[in-house]
């Protein structure tokens, strides 16, 4: 069935550098995406979405980008600091059987400080 | 208030117990959702309710079984289950199931099958 990937499962960056997280998606029906940071022993956190008429959003420190054309969505957060270190997960919301957000694998991100 | 809080948060149970897992929001969202966590895997969806109705089963054996018993509280109550069924377990909620709004999710419950 089509689902939410990632590519890369674990990403190391120092302290104050700029992290770039990746997912490729295949349901080009899906039309809205979520981040979410998950911390260990605690449920996903919600970082910042964005609807598929859009291909840049930007938050405090992150920034989202979409490119419906190659089916792909990046998290970049700024400055990167050891509190960011977590997992990180993709979701799309998509129609099959109703409506439903589908996480993809995820990537750990580890802060070296 | 946009918590979503799960109880317990811990919960150890053999193979023929009879347990409940309890989620309660108080946003005012129509939408509440059940999703199993296995570790170093994504959430994957079990059940969705949409205004206090079942809406998505993902196919969940029987031995799960969700209730929705007002528009805060989401119950899932488990029997018979296997030691394969040891997971976190989430709770999350959304002002809608149709619509571009996020789910917030609670804490989890650290369900360990013995």
């Amino acid at each position: 069935g089509e689902s939410v990937g990632l590519h890369l499962p674990t990403l190391s960056v120092q302290e104050g550098d700029n992290s770039i997280i990746n997912c490729a998606y295949s349901n080009s029906a899906s039309d809205y995406f979520i981040w979410y940071k998950q911390e260990s022993g605690k449920g996903p956190q919600f970082i910042i979405d964005i609807r598929s008429n859009m291909d840049k959003r930007q938050g405090q420190r992150v920034t989202v980008l979409l490119n419906k054309t190659v089916k792909h969505l990046s998290l970049q957060i700024a400055a990167t600091q050891p509190g960011d270190s977590a997992v990180y997960f993709c979701a799309e919301k998509q129609n099959t059987g109703g409506f439903k957000t589908i996480f993809g694998a995820g990537t750990r991100l580890f802060v070296k400080a | 208030d946009t918590e979503v809080t799960q109880t317990p948060k811990h919960l150890v149970m053999g193979m023929t117990n009879k347990k409940s897992l309890k989620c309660e929001q108080h946003m005012g969202h129509r939408a509440m959702y059940w999703y199993k966590q296995k570790a170093k895997k994504p959430p994957e969806l079990m059940f969705v309710y949409s205004y206090e109705k079942l809406s998505i089963n993902e196919s969940v054996p029987s031995r799960f079984s969700p209730e929705c018993p007002n528009s805060s509280l989401l119950n899932l109550h488990l029997h018979a289950l296997q030691p394969e069924d040891s997971a976190l377990y989430l709770c999350a909620s959304s002002q809608g199931q149709v619509g571009n709004t996020e789910a917030f999710f609670g804490q989890g419950t650290r369900l360990t099958v013995v």
